[in-house]
């Protein structure tokens, strides 16, 4: 299995709602990663989570509440969004490894709309 | 991490190579350089990478020059599947305590688009 499984793969939300993305992997990663993409722009890095502890945070505002549960699982929370967050959120994962060869396996990502 | 240059757009005709070039002056000696492409509506795919030597796998070819200022990804025979935007990274890779401590950071990529 080397597969980043991300769901939902669509979501509408208004401002006031709470809702959470979840990304999964069964590859045995111990680093994950959430980045958000806005349309023609590259992805870019909002969190990363090694061995289940948060290791970057890139000065991403509070409405944005990752979560890592368990070596397989990472959350993102979602609360008072606004329009302009409105994105593909892309999940990766990857594999710690002294062969140098290591490289991220993203999910597909969820494509989010804030109304 | 060192940053990149790539053109924002290159078309290639099915069946022929498509030879995607990046500039990467500032890289330093422990940096790897990394390709990966991102078909539309799809999360980024790895290509491959390298870090002095050419390399080669069932995808492409990475030629890095002598001086690893400058790369070249090739994709041998390319297809319409091939359509996408290919990403140049150069990174350190990082293990042990400062495993996950790096940022992967994506430049604006080569919009890639092969022409029947």
């Amino acid at each position: 299995d080397t597969e980043v499984t991300q769901t939902p793969k669509h979501l509408v939300m208004g401002m006031t709602n709470k809702k959470s993305l979840k990304c999964e992997q069964h590859m045995g990663h111990r680093a994950m990663y959430w980045y958000k993409q806005k349309a023609k722009k590259p992805p870019e890095l909002m969190f990363v989570y090694s061995y289940e502890k948060l290791s970057i945070n890139e000065s991403v505002p509070s409405r944005f509440s990752p979560e890592c549960p368990n070596s397989s699982l990472l959350n993102l929370h979602l609360h008072a969004l606004q329009p302009e967050d409105s994105a593909l959120y892309l999940c990766a994962s990857s594999q710690e490894s002294r062969l140098t060869n290591e490289k991220l396996f993203f999910g597909s990502g969820t494509q989010l709309s804030v109304l | 991490d060192a940053k990149t240059t790539q053109p924002p757009s290159m078309d290639c005709a099915e069946g022929r190579a498509a030879n995607l070039p990046c500039n990467h002056s500032t890289i330093s000696g422990n940096e790897y350089v990394y390709w990966y492409r991102q078909i539309h509506s799809q999360g980024p795919q790895y290509i491959i990478h390298g870090l002095k030597n050419n390399e080669t796998n069932e995808m492409a070819s990475l030629i890095i020059t002598e001086d690893r200022k400058s790369s070249t990804l090739i994709l041998p025979h390319a297809t319409l599947r091939d359509t996408a935007v290919y990403y140049c990274i150069v990174r350190v890779i990082l293990i042990g305590s400062n495993f996950g401590n790096e940022k992967l950071t994506f430049g604006t990529g080569t919009r890639l688009t092969i022409i029947p």
